[in-house]
Protein backbone atom coordinates (compact mmCIF):
# COMPACT_ATOMS: atom_id res chain seq x y z
CA UNK A 1 0.00 0.00 0.00
CA UNK A 2 1.36 3.32 -0.43
CA UNK A 3 2.85 5.09 2.48
CA UNK A 4 4.03 1.78 3.60
CA UNK A 5 6.43 -0.59 2.53
CA UNK A 6 7.90 -3.92 4.45
CA UNK A 7 11.02 -5.56 3.44
CA UNK A 8 11.80 -8.04 2.87
CA UNK A 9 8.99 -9.60 0.50
CA UNK A 10 10.21 -13.41 0.60
CA UNK A 11 12.97 -14.35 3.13
CA UNK A 12 14.25 -17.86 4.12
CA UNK A 13 16.31 -18.65 7.49
CA UNK A 14 17.73 -21.52 9.46
CA UNK A 15 16.55 -22.58 12.73
CA UNK A 16 18.26 -20.42 15.50
CA UNK A 17 19.36 -17.58 13.50
CA UNK A 18 18.47 -13.66 14.08
CA UNK A 19 16.43 -12.42 11.91
CA UNK A 20 14.94 -8.78 11.29
CA UNK A 21 12.39 -7.42 9.11
CA UNK A 22 11.52 -3.69 8.69
CA UNK A 23 8.34 -1.60 8.35
CA UNK A 24 8.50 2.11 7.06
CA UNK A 25 6.32 4.08 6.56
CA UNK A 26 5.86 7.55 5.13
CA UNK A 27 2.77 8.62 6.55
CA UNK A 28 4.45 10.35 9.56
CA UNK A 29 1.52 7.81 11.83
CA UNK A 30 2.06 7.68 15.66
CA UNK A 31 1.09 4.37 15.82
CA UNK A 32 2.87 1.29 14.03
CA UNK A 33 1.80 -2.86 14.27
CA UNK A 34 3.23 -6.01 13.54
CA UNK A 35 0.86 -9.12 13.01
CA UNK A 36 1.72 -12.63 11.90
CA UNK A 37 -1.10 -14.52 10.15
CA UNK A 38 -1.24 -17.89 10.53
CA UNK A 39 -3.89 -20.61 9.00
CA UNK A 40 -6.36 -21.66 11.90
CA UNK A 41 -5.45 -18.42 13.86
CA UNK A 42 -5.99 -15.80 11.99
CA UNK A 43 -4.22 -12.50 12.55
CA UNK A 44 -2.76 -11.59 15.64
CA UNK A 45 -0.83 -9.06 17.32
CA UNK A 46 2.99 -9.20 17.86
CA UNK A 47 4.03 -5.55 18.96
CA UNK A 48 3.11 -2.26 18.51
CA UNK A 49 4.32 1.29 18.93
CA UNK A 50 2.74 4.48 20.47
CA UNK A 51 6.07 6.62 19.29
CA UNK A 52 9.69 6.53 19.18
CA UNK A 53 10.66 4.51 21.77
CA UNK A 54 7.55 3.88 22.63
CA UNK A 55 6.69 -0.03 22.50
CA UNK A 56 4.55 -2.62 24.43
CA UNK A 57 3.64 -6.54 23.77
CA UNK A 58 0.46 -7.92 22.31
CA UNK A 59 -0.74 -11.76 22.09
CA UNK A 60 2.21 -13.08 20.95
CA UNK A 61 5.56 -11.35 21.77
CA UNK A 62 7.10 -14.50 23.14
CA UNK A 63 10.37 -14.99 21.22
CA UNK A 64 10.31 -11.32 19.36
CA UNK A 65 11.58 -8.28 20.18
CA UNK A 66 10.82 -4.80 17.88
CA UNK A 67 12.32 -1.26 17.68
CA UNK A 68 11.49 2.27 16.93
CA UNK A 69 14.13 4.59 16.63
CA UNK A 70 12.54 7.11 14.02
CA UNK A 71 8.91 7.55 13.64
CA UNK A 72 8.89 6.05 9.88
CA UNK A 73 10.99 3.12 11.16
CA UNK A 74 9.60 -0.22 12.91
CA UNK A 75 11.71 -3.13 13.25
CA UNK A 76 10.57 -6.49 13.88
CA UNK A 77 13.25 -8.81 15.42
CA UNK A 78 13.00 -12.67 15.81
CA UNK A 79 15.57 -13.00 17.99
CA UNK A 80 16.64 -17.12 17.44
CA UNK A 81 14.10 -18.06 14.80
CA UNK A 82 12.25 -21.38 15.26
CA UNK A 83 9.83 -23.43 13.05
CA UNK A 84 6.80 -22.20 14.73
CA UNK A 85 7.85 -18.85 13.53
CA UNK A 86 7.25 -19.70 10.40
CA UNK A 87 4.27 -17.00 9.46
CA UNK A 88 3.11 -14.25 6.89
CA UNK A 89 3.92 -11.18 9.16
CA UNK A 90 2.18 -7.79 8.60
CA UNK A 91 2.84 -4.54 9.39
CA UNK A 92 0.17 -1.97 10.47
CA UNK A 93 0.19 2.07 10.53
CA UNK A 94 -2.74 4.17 12.27
CA UNK A 95 -3.31 7.81 13.93
CA UNK A 96 -6.04 8.87 16.37
CA UNK A 97 -7.21 12.55 16.93
CA UNK A 98 -5.36 14.22 19.55
CA UNK A 99 -7.81 14.99 22.20
CA UNK A 100 -10.54 12.81 21.96
CA UNK A 101 -9.48 9.76 21.04
CA UNK A 102 -10.97 8.45 17.90
CA UNK A 103 -8.69 6.25 15.85
CA UNK A 104 -8.59 6.58 11.79
CA UNK A 105 -8.42 3.24 10.02
CA UNK A 106 -5.47 1.14 9.82
CA UNK A 107 -2.97 0.65 6.78
CA UNK A 108 -1.33 -2.64 6.49
CA UNK A 109 1.65 -3.36 4.68
CA UNK A 110 1.72 -6.07 1.61
CA UNK A 111 3.29 -8.45 4.18
CA UNK A 112 6.83 -10.75 4.36
CA UNK A 113 6.53 -14.11 3.94
CA UNK A 114 8.97 -15.96 6.44
CA UNK A 115 10.02 -19.74 6.44
CA UNK A 116 12.51 -20.95 8.94
CA UNK A 117 14.15 -24.26 7.95
CA UNK B 1 -10.26 -10.17 26.37
CA UNK B 2 -12.21 -9.25 23.05
CA UNK B 3 -13.11 -11.78 20.82
CA UNK B 4 -14.53 -11.48 16.88
CA UNK B 5 -16.38 -14.21 15.64
CA UNK B 6 -17.51 -13.87 11.62
CA UNK B 7 -20.14 -16.18 10.39
CA UNK B 8 -19.93 -17.85 8.14
CA UNK B 9 -16.50 -19.22 7.47
CA UNK B 10 -16.98 -19.96 3.80
CA UNK B 11 -19.51 -19.08 1.23
CA UNK B 12 -20.42 -19.78 -2.44
CA UNK B 13 -22.97 -17.62 -4.29
CA UNK B 14 -23.87 -17.34 -7.58
CA UNK B 15 -22.92 -13.70 -9.88
CA UNK B 16 -25.08 -11.38 -9.57
CA UNK B 17 -26.96 -12.46 -5.38
CA UNK B 18 -26.81 -9.80 -2.58
CA UNK B 19 -25.27 -11.37 -0.24
CA UNK B 20 -24.72 -10.18 3.91
CA UNK B 21 -21.72 -11.57 5.92
CA UNK B 22 -21.83 -11.37 9.77
CA UNK B 23 -19.67 -9.99 12.27
CA UNK B 24 -19.79 -10.23 16.31
CA UNK B 25 -17.94 -9.02 18.81
CA UNK B 26 -17.61 -9.74 22.27
CA UNK B 27 -16.91 -6.19 24.27
CA UNK B 28 -18.94 -3.00 22.80
CA UNK B 29 -16.49 -0.45 24.36
CA UNK B 30 -14.91 -0.57 20.61
CA UNK B 31 -13.91 2.78 18.98
CA UNK B 32 -13.92 1.81 15.79
CA UNK B 33 -14.40 -1.36 12.87
CA UNK B 34 -12.80 -1.91 10.27
CA UNK B 35 -13.81 -4.66 7.20
CA UNK B 36 -10.59 -5.37 5.31
CA UNK B 37 -10.79 -7.70 1.89
CA UNK B 38 -7.65 -10.10 1.59
CA UNK B 39 -6.92 -11.88 -1.79
CA UNK B 40 -5.13 -15.21 -1.69
CA UNK B 41 -1.13 -14.50 -0.75
CA UNK B 42 -1.87 -10.57 -0.97
CA UNK B 43 -2.04 -7.92 2.05
CA UNK B 44 -5.29 -6.29 3.60
CA UNK B 45 -7.09 -3.56 1.60
CA UNK B 46 -9.37 -1.59 3.90
CA UNK B 47 -13.17 -1.40 2.56
CA UNK B 48 -15.19 0.38 5.14
CA UNK B 49 -14.44 1.76 9.01
CA UNK B 50 -17.22 2.85 10.91
CA UNK B 51 -16.60 4.67 13.78
CA UNK B 52 -18.12 3.94 17.19
CA UNK B 53 -20.90 6.74 17.11
CA UNK B 54 -22.05 5.74 13.51
CA UNK B 55 -24.72 3.30 12.33
CA UNK B 56 -23.57 2.91 8.99
CA UNK B 57 -20.60 3.28 5.69
CA UNK B 58 -21.21 2.71 2.23
CA UNK B 59 -19.10 2.39 -0.55
CA UNK B 60 -20.47 1.73 -4.10
CA UNK B 61 -22.07 -1.93 -3.95
CA UNK B 62 -20.87 -1.90 0.02
CA UNK B 63 -22.55 -1.01 2.93
CA UNK B 64 -21.55 -1.81 6.44
CA UNK B 65 -23.43 -1.46 9.55
CA UNK B 66 -22.63 -1.20 12.97
CA UNK B 67 -24.95 -1.90 16.14
CA UNK B 68 -22.49 -1.73 19.24
CA UNK B 69 -24.38 -2.35 22.00
CA UNK B 70 -25.94 -6.01 20.57
CA UNK B 71 -21.93 -6.24 19.33
CA UNK B 72 -22.85 -6.95 16.15
CA UNK B 73 -22.07 -5.82 12.15
CA UNK B 74 -22.99 -6.51 8.90
CA UNK B 75 -21.64 -6.30 5.25
CA UNK B 76 -23.90 -6.12 2.65
CA UNK B 77 -22.65 -6.92 -1.07
CA UNK B 78 -25.18 -5.74 -3.67
CA UNK B 79 -25.05 -7.33 -7.15
CA UNK B 80 -22.01 -9.60 -6.71
CA UNK B 81 -19.21 -10.35 -9.04
CA UNK B 82 -16.77 -12.90 -9.47
CA UNK B 83 -14.53 -10.13 -8.85
CA UNK B 84 -15.67 -10.18 -5.65
CA UNK B 85 -14.21 -13.60 -4.37
CA UNK B 86 -11.72 -12.79 -1.76
CA UNK B 87 -11.30 -13.09 2.31
CA UNK B 88 -13.41 -10.50 3.75
CA UNK B 89 -11.53 -9.92 7.65
CA UNK B 90 -14.18 -7.60 10.39
CA UNK B 91 -11.62 -6.11 12.95
CA UNK B 92 -12.66 -3.76 15.70
CA UNK B 93 -10.48 -1.10 17.80
CA UNK B 94 -10.14 -1.21 21.65
CA UNK B 95 -7.93 1.56 21.81
CA UNK B 96 -4.09 1.64 21.25
CA UNK B 97 -3.14 -1.96 20.60
CA UNK B 98 -4.47 -2.17 17.90
CA UNK B 99 -6.92 -4.21 15.88
CA UNK B 100 -8.61 -7.35 17.00
CA UNK B 101 -9.76 -9.73 13.66
CA UNK B 102 -11.92 -12.08 13.09
CA UNK B 103 -10.93 -15.30 10.80
CA UNK B 104 -12.91 -13.78 7.70
CA UNK B 105 -15.34 -15.51 5.28
CA UNK B 106 -13.71 -17.12 2.64
CA UNK B 107 -16.40 -15.56 -0.28
CA UNK B 108 -16.61 -17.85 -3.85
CA UNK B 109 -18.81 -15.82 -6.45
CA UNK B 110 -19.85 -18.18 -9.21
CA UNK B 111 -19.53 -16.85 -12.80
Amino acid sequence: DAGITQSPRHKVTETGTPVTLRCHQTENHRYMYWYRQDPGHGLRLIHYSYGVKDTDKGEVSDGYSVSRSKTEDFLLTLESATSSQTSVYFCAISEARIGTGAYYGYTFGSGTRLTVV
Amino acid sequence: KQEVTQIPAALSVPEGENLVLNCSFTDSAIYNLQWFRQDPGKGLTSLLLIQSSQREQTSGRLNASLDKSSGRSTLYIAASQPGDSATYLCAVVGGADGLTFGKGTHLIIQP
